[in-house]
């Protein structure tokens, strides 16, 4: 069992929807959680950042954070064609453990006009 | 400033031949990483450096060498190709006060024959 799992889609919506990306995972000592947004042919770019269990809100984007059931999620709201990329998910022990950074393999999304 | 820039964009190697991808951030970030991307793996550490003068192996270190003689700097050496190295490589820099502030560079793509 890998240690992080994400459903690699592609997931394909219509402008305005709600998109809702997860991951999995099997460590329960990660403690921090990341998701990035990658388009095409570029490097990944850091979106959201969490800590521990709960919600954070950033605009039309929401990670949330469910320890218990070692689940996250990426929540875009009223979603837009600039949104298309492939998000990765990315969680950690210690907020300072560099070697330790855990990606997911990443869920190529659509929003289609 | 920059941010994290690399070279080349994309490169065609031979088996057996050797060659060095470069890195260079100006952020003055003492965390420095490489990663390899491939279809369905998610990002994969292969070595990374805490500051000029140290480096350490990640996950996947076979088949590459690192060194750090600047702040700035960090070339990846493949020392002899192999078409299991044929993937997109991206170089990533922070501070040390946390791993959420990761930038990454826009990848090369290596292939080799």
């Amino acid at each position: 069992q890998k240690e992080v799992e994400q459903d690699p889609g592609p997931l394909s919506v219509p402008e305005g929807a709600i998109v809702s990306l997860n991951c999995t995972y099997s460590n329960s000592a990660f403690q921090y959680f990341m998701w990035y947004r990658q388009y095409s042919r570029k490097g990944p770019e850091l979106l959201m950042y969490t800590y521990s269990s709960g919600n954070k809100e950033d605009g039309r984007f929401t990670a949330q954070v469910d320890k218990s059931s070692k689940y996250i999620s990426l929540f875009i709201r009223d979603s837009q064609p600039s949104d298309s990329a492939t998000y990765l998910c990315a969680m950690t022990v210690m907020k300072t453990s560099y070697d330790k950074v855990i990606f997911g393999p990443g869920t190529s999304l659509s929003v289609i006009p | 400033n920059a941010g994290v820039t690399q070279t080349p964009k994309f490169q065609v190697l031979k088996t057996g031949q050797s060659m060095t991808l470069q890195c260079a951030q100006d952020m003055n970030h003492e965390y420095m990483s490489w990663y390899r991307q491939d279809p369905g793996m998610g990002l994969r550490l292969i070595h990374y450096s805490v500051g000029a003068g140290i480096t350490d192996q990640g996950e996947v270190p076979n088949g590459y060498n690192v060194s750090r003689s600047t702040t700035e700097d960090f070339p990846l050496r493949l020392l002899s190709a192999a078409p299991s190295q044929t993937s997109v490589y991206f170089c990533a820099s922070s501070f040390l006060t946390g791993q959420e502030t990761q930038y990454f560079g826009p990848g090369t793509r290596l292939l080799v024959l």
